[in-house]
This record gives structure tokens, C-alpha cells and sequence, in this order.
């Protein structure tokens, strides 16, 4: 069965830190990707999605970027976090191709920049 | 995708049928509605989705109007965890790999 990993679970960093959370996907190859962030008492917000390795959209401008040199791992990064990027970071990830849009999440990463 | 229109929020008795309505007036021929929840602090699980029949699995039931303009999840006997937010997505089955779109849901908070 497949299975979807985010580390850390909480995280606080001070701003101008940089920031890198990761996401692993086991138990299936080549599958889309997703990278959402959830803010404080907000809906969830797509930030990032990949449909493959090198191959990364953009959803809003900011202050992360994302990266995908292997299949199943998904990595969000800031180069110098901002009080604004707090919140809660959750990835998922979707059948490649599959009819159903049904994506299955991670149990995600609460972030805190003070 | 069409726009959804959610309560904000419900409560249920414990052991109750929970009723929680969406609509979706403007939805396409060929879109879905999809069903997911987030139970706090945790990532959102899907739960149902249909595209015109009534649809039934483990977790809920989903009755579509035959306009196709509003749906009911059914959680036949809620429980303590069913407490959530529950989000009512239209969607293009298969379509493109973009995300989904979130709204704000419905906060069913189940009383014991």
C-alpha cells in the first residue's frame, strides 16, 4: 500500500532562516505531487504541484520554492523565511493520470517563524 | 471548477445521522463532487465523490439531487471523530494535475 511521509512534524524557525521540509512518497512511481499551506484559522492554499522529476507549477508568487530530483520525494524551501510564512505545510500526492481526483496528504508540518 | 456553497457550521448528537448539505448550482456535465475532511491539526481525508447516482462506501453516503445542483454527505451514525471540517469539492474527474481547491468547509461538531 502506498504511504506518504512529511518531517518534521513542527518546526519554529527564526526569520530570515532558511527552511527545507521534505516529502516521501512510498509505494508508487511517478506520481503527481503536491505541496499546500494551511494558515492559521484559513482554507488550505496550493502552493506547488509536480507532475514529474524537474517538473514544478507555481500556484501563487512567494517566498518558497520547490524541487523534485527523484520520483517520490517533494521538497519545499525558503531561502530566508518571513513572518508570513507560518502555517500549516501539508503534502500530497495523486495517481498520475488516474480518472479520480482523489489525493491522499501527509500528516503535515506546522510551521512557526518568530 | 464550480463554486461551492457550505454552512459553516453544524453540530450532531452522537449516534445521529449527520446531514451535511453543499451547493454546487453551477456545476458542468462532466464535473464530479468530491467529499473530503480535516480533523484538526491533521491532513485532509478524502472521504466520497459522485458524479450523478447516490454513492455508499464504509465511511458516508452521497445523495446528488437529479439537477445536480446541491449534495448531501451522510455519516449514518457519527461519532466523537467524525468532529471536522468537511470540505464539498466539484471537480473534472481525471482532468489536469493541478490541486484541489479548497473552501471553507463546514465544521460538523458532533455532541455527546
Amino acid at each position: 500500500s502506498q504511504t506518504i511521509h512529511q518531517w518534521p512534524a513542527t518546526l519554529v524557525q527564526p526569520v530570515g532562516s532558511p527552511l527545507s521540509l521534505e516529502c516521501t512518497v512510498e509505494g508508487t512511481s511517478n506520481p503527481n505531487l503536491y505541496w499546500y499551506r494551511q494558515a492559521a484559522g484559513r482554507g488550505l492554499q496550493l502552493l506547488f504541484y509536480s507532475v514529474g522529476i524537474g517538473q514544478i507549477s507555481s500556484e501563487v508568487p512567494q517566498n518558497l520554492s520547490a524541487s523534485r530530483s527523484q520520483d517520490r520525494q517533494f521538497i519545499l524551501s525558503s531561502k530566508k523565511l518571513l513572518l508570513s510564512d507560518s502555517g500549516f505545510y501539508l503534502c500530497a500526492w495523486r495517481l498520475a493520470g488516474a480518472d479520480k481526483n482523489i489525493q491522499y496528504f501527509g500528516a503535515g508540518t506546522r510551521l512557526s517563524v518568530l | 471548477d464550480a463554486k461551492t456553497t457550505q454552512p459553516t457550521s453544524m453540530d450532531c448528537a452522537e449516534g445521529r445521522a449527520a446531514n451535511l448539505p453543499c451547493n454546487h448550482s453551477t456545476i458542468s456535465g462532466n464535473e464530479y463532487v468530491y467529499w473530503y475532511r480535516q480533523i484538526h491539526s491533521q491532513g485532509p481525508q478524502y472521504i466520497i465523490h459522485g458524479l450523478k447516482n447516490n454513492e455508499t462506501n464504509e465511511m458516508a453516503s452521497l445523495i446528488i439531487t437529479e439537477d445536480r445542483k446541491s449534495s448531501t454527505l451522510i455519516l449514518p451514525h457519527a461519532t466523537l471523530r467524525d468532529t471536522a471540517v468537511y470540505y464539498c469539492i466539484v471537480r473534472v474527474s481525471g482532468g489536469g494535475a493541478d490541486g484541489l481547491t479548497f473552501g471553507k468547509g463546514t465544521h460538523l461538531i458532533i455532541q455527546p
